[in-house]
């Protein structure tokens, strides 16, 4: 089985609508990623979380929020979709973040705003 | 900011050949530089992992170089295989109060052909 899942992998959806990705891990880690991926361009940090009670907002939060509701679980909102938020969203996990520390990545969702 | 650059952005390649692919970064007190490889509808997988004391990393065909100084990484890849073809990303973790955040450069599409 996966260590990190994502759910769904496709979502197509209506501007306006609300929308909200799951991703769950099993491999114990206490941090947690969101990025979005645009075509032709790097991934770009949305929020990430180094403990249940701690999320920071990444380079492009606006537009979306989170929510840890446990260890293995960060999910991601768009409270009001629109269609510059169609893009490949893909969920990640770290450990204790040291220098040999790499993240773990879900097979990401695709996400289409009509 | 940390900008993350890759050069070039796409390569085709015959099977067999040696081949380069470059990464720059602006910031050089990185915490680590990591390269990842991308195959459509998959997420991310961690390929090479270097550092920020290390000078070069090694897997099987693949050789990963670090010079902070100039701001710059090389992924060597030997004899290509057409199992090879994937888009490969690089990515700088920062240090301090970016601690813990990637950034990635657009990746390197690459087509290894029989």
């Amino acid at each position: 089985d996966a260590d990190v899942t994502q759910t769904p992998r496709n979502r197509i959806t209506k501007t306006g609508k609300r929308i909200m990705l799951e991703c769950s891990q099993t491999k114990g880690h206490d941090r947690m990623y969101w990025y979005r991926q645009d075509p032709g361009l790097g991934l770009r940090l949305i929020y990430y979380s180094f403990d249940v009670k701690d999320i920071n907002k990444g380079e492009i939060s606006d537009g979306y929020s989170v929510s840890r509701q446990a260890q293995a679980k960060f999910s991601l909102s768009l409270e009001s979709a629109i269609p510059n938020q169609t893009a490949l969203y893909f969920c990640a996990t770290s450990g204790t973040g040291g220098p040999g520390d790499t993240q773990y990545f879900g097979p990401g969702t695709r996400l289409t705003v009509l | 900011k940390q900008e993350v650059t890759q050069i070039p952005a796409a390569l085709s390649v015959p099977e067999g050949e040696n081949l380069v692919l470059n990464c720059s970064f602006t910031d050089s007190a990185i915490y680590n530089l990591q390269w990842f490889r991308q195959d459509p509808g998959k997420g991310l997988t961690s390929l090479l992992l270097i550092q920020s004391s290390q000078r070069e990393q090694t897997s099987g065909r693949l050789n990963a170089s670090l010079d902070k100084s100039s701001g710059r990484s090389t992924l060597y890849i030997a004899a290509s295989q057409p199992g090879d073809s994937a888009t490969y990303l690089c990515a700088a973790r920062g240090r301090g109060s970016t601690l813990g955040r990637l950034y990635f450069g657009r990746g390197t599409q690459l087509t290894v052909w029989p």
